[in-house]
């Protein structure tokens, strides 16, 4: 079974506006972390954002957020902003407590930033 | 401090063939990775070492073995290459509960 969902293959967005990324999760551990990551068209992979599932806040890192509905089991990436650089793929990933050796990741969202 | 490096970048190998991917890391971790991007697809868990001395499977381990040679390298061996391992291979170390450090990823062709 699918565990992280990404539905949005690719987004647009005009720079300076602020664009957000949908992720949903599957799991039945109550201890999970889930995690976003950037790959520019370079290939590397780049580490934004984490959040723990016992954490009460949403997460941020400067421009990122992390809208985190445990309830729902989503955890979209808010990205506020956006620059000309931000054109990349982007990937949900998430680890759950029990093995967390064995991380899983989305099939990504494209996302092009229009100047 | 190169972090994490893999070798080779790029690499051809016609069906049959075997090679070897290298991973070294300097950053003093516990916990190596191997992991492989298809396209339009997320990264998919081949193997990982938790620790010097011990390897285990990830979810797409056939056709695959590793070696955790120290703590600094682990490598991913192709003992019969076949087309659907062309992909591109990512290592990845882990300091903590949080990030993963990603290498550069090594692009494989095999025909």
């Amino acid at each position: 079974a699918q565990k992280i969902t990404q539905t949005q293959p690719g987004m647009f967005v005009q720079e300076k506006e602020a664009v957000t990324l949908d992720c949903t999760y599957d799991t039945s551990d109550p201890s999970y972390g889930l995690f976003w990551y950037k790959q520019p068209s370079s290939g590397e992979m780049i580490f934004l954002i984490y959040q723990g599932s016992y954490d009460q806040q949403n997460a941020t890192e400067g421009r990122y957020s992390l809208n985190f509905q445990k309830a729902r089991k989503s955890a979209n990436l808010v990205i506020s902003a956006s620059q000309l650089g931000d054109s990349a793929m982007y990937f949900c990933a998430m680890r759950e407590g029990r093995n967390n050796n064995d991380m899983r990741f989305g099939a990504g969202t494209r996302l092009t930033v229009k100047p | 401090n190169a972090g994490v490096t893999q070798t080779p970048k790029f690499q051809v190998l016609k069906t049959g063939q075997s090679m070897t991917l290298q991973c070294a890391q300097d950053m003093n971790h516990n916990s190596m990775y191997w992991y492989r991007q298809d396209p339009g697809m997320g990264l998919r868990l081949i193997y990982y070492s938790a620790s010097e001395g011990t390897t285990d499977k990830g979810e797409v381990p056939n056709g695959y073995n590793v070696s955790r040679l120290n703590k600094r390298e682990f490598s991913l061996r192709l003992e019969s290459a076949a087309p659907s391992q062309t992909s591109v291979y990512f290592c990845a170390t882990r300091r903590d509960l949080y990030e993963q450090y990603f290498g550069p990823g090594t692009r494989l062709t095999v025909t």
